[in-house]
């Protein structure tokens, strides 16, 4: 890979459900993964940083797990609420200049 | 609230105008960036200021040029640009540029640029 790739592209979950889904990155030369949530008309708000494979963190009902020598995180939800309706960017480091590269997002929207 | 300030929120302006786009930020980071987020498309680095010198490049048309007057505050300057240049331009900082530690990149909100 080598591009960072997000899937799916969007997803509608219900009130209380949980979710997850996949961020891959390029695996060589790995420096972070990190994750951004982006609300509408909002700045992005960063969730997590990463740099240890097999590392996995969380902040109240989101988490995340990552795998540097496959090249992919994965971000849940649990229980997930209207106010987590969001765009959810990933983005690795793979360079020795600390370059973040985007993934074009998840978007996630939780109904009532 | 951001703690990243970006002014203006929105900017119109012609092909043959000078306007300049400003970011502030005063917790004490040493790096600063521009990034260009077309719609549904990831956000792409433009250029990176690490202790008020500017290290990165990415190749961005000579129309826009950044300037970083003190380590609080990052302009973008632009100047005959194209249809094509109307984007949504984040402006980001974070502690040091290191690509080895742990620190996140603060965003501001943005500022919606229309090129007429």
């Amino acid at each position: 890979i080598l591009n960072v790739e997000q899937s799916p592209q969007s997803l509608h979950v219900q009130e209380g459900d949980s979710t997850n889904f996949t961020c891959s990155f390029p695996s060589s030369n790995f420096y972070a993964l990190h994750w951004y949530r982006w609300e509408t008309a909002k700045s992005p708000e960063a969730l997590f940083v990463m740099t240890l494979n097999g590392d996995e963190k969380k902040k109240g009902r989101i988490s995340a797990t990552l795998n540097t020598k496959e090249g992919y995180s994965y971000l849940y939800i649990k229980g997930s609420q209207p106010e987590d309706s969001a765009t959810y960017l990933c983005a690795s480091i793979s360079d020795s200049w600390g370059k973040l590269q985007f993934g074009a997002g998840t978007q996630v929207v939780v109904t009532p | 609230d951001t703690e990243v300030t970006q002014t203006p929120k929105h900017l119109v302006m012609g092909m043959t105008n000078k306007k300049s786009l400003k970011c502030e930020q005063h917790m004490g980071h040493r790096a600063m960036y521009w990034y260009k987020q077309k719609a549904k498309k990831p956000p792409e680095l433009m250029f990176v200021y690490s202790y008020e010198k500017l290290s990165i490049n990415e190749s961005v048309p000579s129309r826009f040029s950044p300037e970083c007057p003190n380590s609080s505050l990052l302009n973008l300057h632009l100047h005959a640009l194209q249809p094509e240049d109307s984007a949504l331009y984040l402006c980001a900082s974070s502690q040091t540029g290191n690509p080895y530690s742990n620190q996140p990149q603060h965003f501001g909100d943005g500022t919606r640029l229309s090129i007429l």
